[in-house]
């Protein structure tokens, strides 16, 4: 089992700032089947990248996936309002398919 | 635009069966792959299997001793059940789909439903 560690646990920004959340893998995400979802409270997660760089439709541009192997990142250039969240990674390159616990921005 | 919905009991009793029913709408259930995933604040997200429209599965080592998915294309529905419940499986329970072969992240989602296990 692919085990998905978040860092950091909680983000406090400003909106305007920018949001770095890490995914580290052990061991690595096959081919870069990695995913990233945003959730809010009382709602289901929410795709917004996957295969490690691809936006969902939808999905505003200044949401960005890198990465590769071990290591994967979710960059928010400039936060906006509606961005306070919880995020989590995903991978699904093998089974079980396993989550990331979450990374939750807040309001600085 | 599909859209899921879950149904069935919000509490069971420890020991017995837990079963819960996804209903899709929006969109054909004979094609993509049909998951169930819990959340609950001790185990985060969990994914617990899919089933194929064709009927195939794959569960969640951790639980396939205690998880049967099945599917009604007839009702465009699916099915989890799980067996002899215990505290731990309280959770919010979510259906969701599958992209399938070759990125199969999860793109459409259900609202989730509370199952809390108790006497």
């Amino acid at each position: 089992e692919i085990v998905l560690t978040q860092s950091p646990g909680t983000l406090s920004l400003s909106p305007g700032d920018r949001a770095t959340l890490s995914c580290r893998a052990t061991p690595a995400v096959s081919n870069n089947f990695l995913a990233w979802y945003q959730q809010k409270p009382g709602q289901p997660p929410r795709l917004l990248i996957y295969a490690t760089s691809t936006r969902a439709t939808g999905i505003p541009d200044r949401f960005s996936g890198s990465g590769s192997g071990t290591d994967f990142t979710l960059t928010v250039s400039r936060l906006a309002p509606e961005d306070f969240a919880v995020y989590y990674c995903q991978q699904y390159g093998s089974s079980p398919r396993t989550f990331g616990q979450g990374t939750k921005v807040e309001i600085k | 635009q599909v859209q899921l919905q879950e149904s069935g009991p919000g509490l069971v009793k420890p020991s017995e069966t837990l079963s819960l029913t996804c209903t899709v709408s929006g969109g054909s259930i004979s094609s993509y792959s049909w998951n169930w995933i819990r959340q609950s604040p001790g185990r985060g997200l969990e994914w617990i299997g899919y089933i194929y429209y064709s009927g195939s599965t794959n569960y969640n080592p951790s639980l396939k001793s205690r998880v049967t998915i099945s599917v009604d294309t007839s009702k465009s529905q699916f099915s989890l059940n799980l067996m002899s419940v215990n505290a731990a499986d309280t959770a919010i329970y979510y259906c969701a789909r599958d992209r399938g072969y070759p990125h199969p992240y999860f793109d459409f989602w259900g609202q989730g439903t509370l199952v809390t296990v108790s006497s």
